[in-house]
């Protein structure tokens, strides 16, 4: 059956540290995966695309990798700030029409 | 632009009553998706419109579940009746084709409990 799996434990670290979360999927060939944040109370919130031909993509202090022989996305959140903790989900399209199919998430809690 | 409006924010209802969230999409956005998000399952895809035509409703979990696009600025999703399961947070998002970015935007939610 298809997964995306995220760690469903928060991942707690210390201000001004690298925050690394994983995204592994089985049974997909996506032709690109997305990197969402929500917030408590709100909708997720679109933050970085990248395409299976891409190796690594950058947003400010954010980075995202995508391996698709190990079938694993890498996202980081360097020097990490208060305001960085949220959840983030990852997602990728099953199979084109603009559809995505969502992980369940994965708590960052940046402490000061 | 307002980005995309849900309402109401949220629902309280008892078993078996009829119950209606509405969804206005970003102006100009050609798709539209409607989510729901437990704890336990995540966020999952219910249904999704292209230019106001239904693509995929695999994902309505029973027919208790229909949804409407009646024009390209409002959707509805409806649930009737209701049971306590049933009880999410649904969000609608919309986007727009040709982009490239396949970014989706997500409205604020509808907290469902249905008593």
């Amino acid at each position: 059956s298809q997964k995306i799996e995220q760690n469903s434990e928060a991942l707690n670290i210390q201000e001004g540290k690298t925050a690394t979360l994983t995204c592994n999927y089985t049974n997909y060939s996506p032709a690109y995966l997305q990197w969402y944040r929500q917030d408590p109370g709100r909708g997720p919130v679109f933050l970085l695309l990248i395409r299976e031909n891409e190796k690594e993509k950058r947003k400010e202090r954010l980075k995202v990798t995508f391996d698709t022989t190990l079938k694993q996305s890498l996202f980081h959140i360097t020097a990490s700030q208060p305001a960085d903790s949220a959840t983030y989900l990852c997602a990728l399209d099953p199979g084109g029409n603009n559809r995505l199919a969502f992980g369940k998430g994965n708590q960052v809690v940046v402490i000061p | 632009d307002a980005g995309v409006i849900q309402s109401p924010r949220h629902e309280v209802t008892e078993m078996g009553q009829e119950v209606t969230l509405r969804c206005k999409p970003i102006s100009g956005h050609d798709y539209l998706f409607w989510y729901r998000q437990t704890m336990m399952r995540g966020l999952e895809l219910l249904i999704y419109f292209n230019n106001n035509v239904p693509i995929d409703d695999s994902g309505m979990p029973e027919d208790r579940f229909s949804a409407k696009m009646p024009n390209a600025s409002f959707s509805t999703l409806k649930i009737q009746p209701s049971e306590p399961r049933d009880s999410a947070v649904y969000f609608c998002a919309s986007s727009l084709s040709g982009q490239g970015s396949y970014e989706q935007y997500f409205g604020p939610g509808t907290r469902l409990t249905v008593t």
